[in-house]
């Protein structure tokens, strides 16, 4: 079974400083992973996706993410945060197609002027 | 274009009614989605159709029952409503898993639901 753990409930950074979103991830095979987002009563957004092609993911609105098999991470990374960067972020894992996406509790990025 | 709508956007009623809410998606896939996001933003999936054929039912009570009546919706039915079912529920929708030539599952979601029990 898979699950995903996101190690940040809360991450609050300054305007044009980087961000950090870390997860680590379970699978009992090789994984699809998926970085979410939703703004405050918003539906939810894809930015990025991995499905064992490049493991260095790039996203939407300057966002990427590594895949790391050897320490089961797929953290998010941005180099400058904006403040429209000012979301919930949702790491979400899918063993295989036909199973389903399993989602981590969430990290709550804040974005300080 | 709205790929993936649901209505109504907001839902208020009281315990015990049952109430309906829609879902449709205009982007060809043939599988939809209901997952339910509590108070804490924690989201799980609920319930899980292909070509309008059941696949997942998570532990959910018998009062929430899917309905579709074709591939583009997805219509989520809840009877004898309690103060715990208060959340935000979201429709999405993929392709079917495995169709894309990877086993992987990109899903689209609709902007979500937002019910209040009183």
């Amino acid at each position: 079974a898979q699950s995903v753990t996101q190690l940040d409930s809360h991450v609050s950074v300054s305007e044009g400083t980087p961000v950090l979103l870390r997860c680590n991830y379970s699978s009992s095979y090789s994984p699809s992973l998926f970085w979410y987002v939703q703004h405050p009563n918003k539906g939810l957004q894809l930015l990025l996706k991995y499905t064992s092609a490049a493991t260095l993911v790039k996203g939407i609105n300057g966002f990427e993410a590594e895949f790391k098999k050897s320490e089961t991470s797929f953290h998010l990374t941005k180099p400058s945060a904006h403040m429209s960067d000012a979301a919930e972020y949702f790491c979400v894992v899918s063993d295989r197609g036909n199973t389903p996406l399993v989602f981590g509790k969430g990290t709550r990025l804040s974005v300080i002027a | 274009d709205t790929a993936v709508s649901q209505t109504p956007k907001y839902l208020v009623t009281q315990m015990g009614n049952d109430k309906s809410i829609k879902c449709e998606q205009n982007l060809g896939h043939d599988t939809m989605y209901w997952y339910k996001q509590d108070s804490k933003k924690f989201l799980k999936i609920m319930f899980s159709y292909n070509n309008k054929e059941l696949i997942i039912n998570e532990t959910v009570p018998n009062r929430f029952s899917p309905k579709s009546p074709d591939k583009a919706h997805l219509n989520l039915h809840i009877n004898s409503l309690e103060l715990g079912d208060s959340a935000v529920y979201f429709c999405a929708s993929s392709r079917t898993p495995g169709t894309s030539g990877r086993f992987y599952n990109e899903q689209f979601f609709g902007p979500g639901t937002r019910l209040t029990v009183l």
